[in-house]
């Protein structure tokens, strides 16, 4: 079954450190999501991208958030300079180009901000 | 923005009995999935339905749907210990986005 692949699994990083994050979506997919999960919280939606670009963010993804998809295969998030309140677990998502289907999570990307 | 409210937040049943969640949408949205977060995994679709269904059943679990489309809930039947986990009800309304609820955290006791 296909899946969608998150690398790192656990990120342990200092305060102000960039971090990247890296998914890879289901190959035929065409929509990517980015979503938080503070320890015990709802899981909330961070930034949507379609199309090389962004098509919807959320308040959480200020100026010190970004996504690109590089090579057409990765999606990466990243926080430029990390903050305490950043420490949470970030899943990628990708939905199928038909938008009426499934959107396929992958196991998720624990940040530690120390 | 859209928000979604979803009771209770932790629920214990015995083995065997039902368990149901409740949620709330407050926005138009026309396609509600139910997922199923284990302990350090991401979130598994385990059933969903459209504005235009009012229920949908597969095995042990339903989904219920009323016509305003803005209380949706979720049914699980002879629940067993492995039942146990977070389960996010969510709502999709124009665009892709889901909003997620708070989540219930369900123990089937055996």
């Amino acid at each position: 079954e296909p899946e969608v692949t998150q690398t790192p699994s656990h990120q342990v990083t200092q305060m102000g450190q960039e971090v990247i994050l890296r998914c890879v979506p289901i190959s035929n997919h065409l929509y990517f999501y980015w979503y938080r999960q503070i320890l015990g919280q709802k899981v909330e939606f961070l930034v949507s991208f379609y199309n090389n670009e962004i098509s919807e963010k959320s308040e959480i993804f200020d100026d010190q958030f970004s996504v690109e998809r590089p090579d057409g295969s990765n999606f990466t998030l990243k926080i430029r300079s990390t903050k305490l309140e950043d420490s949470a677990m970030y899943f990628c998502a990708s939905l199928d180009r038909a938008r009426t289907g499934e959107l396929f999570f992958g196991e998720g990307s624990r940040l530690t901000v120390l | 923005g859209e928000n979604v409210e979803q009771h209770p937040s932790t629920l214990s049943v015995q083995e065997g009995d039902s368990a149901v969640i409740k949620c709330t949408s407050d926005s138009a949205s026309n396609y509600f999935p139910w997922y199923k977060q284990e302990l350090g995994k991401g979130p598994q679709l385990i059933i969903d339905i459209r504005s235009n269904v009012g229920e949908k059943k597969d095995q042990r679990i339903a989904v219920t749907l009323n016509k305003t489309a803005k209380h949706f809930s979720l049914h699980i039947t002879e629940t067993q210990p492995e039942d146990s986990a977070v389960y996010f009800c969510a709502a999709k309304a124009a665009g892709n986005k889901l909003t997620f609820g708070g989540g219930t955290r369900v123990l089937v006791k055996p």
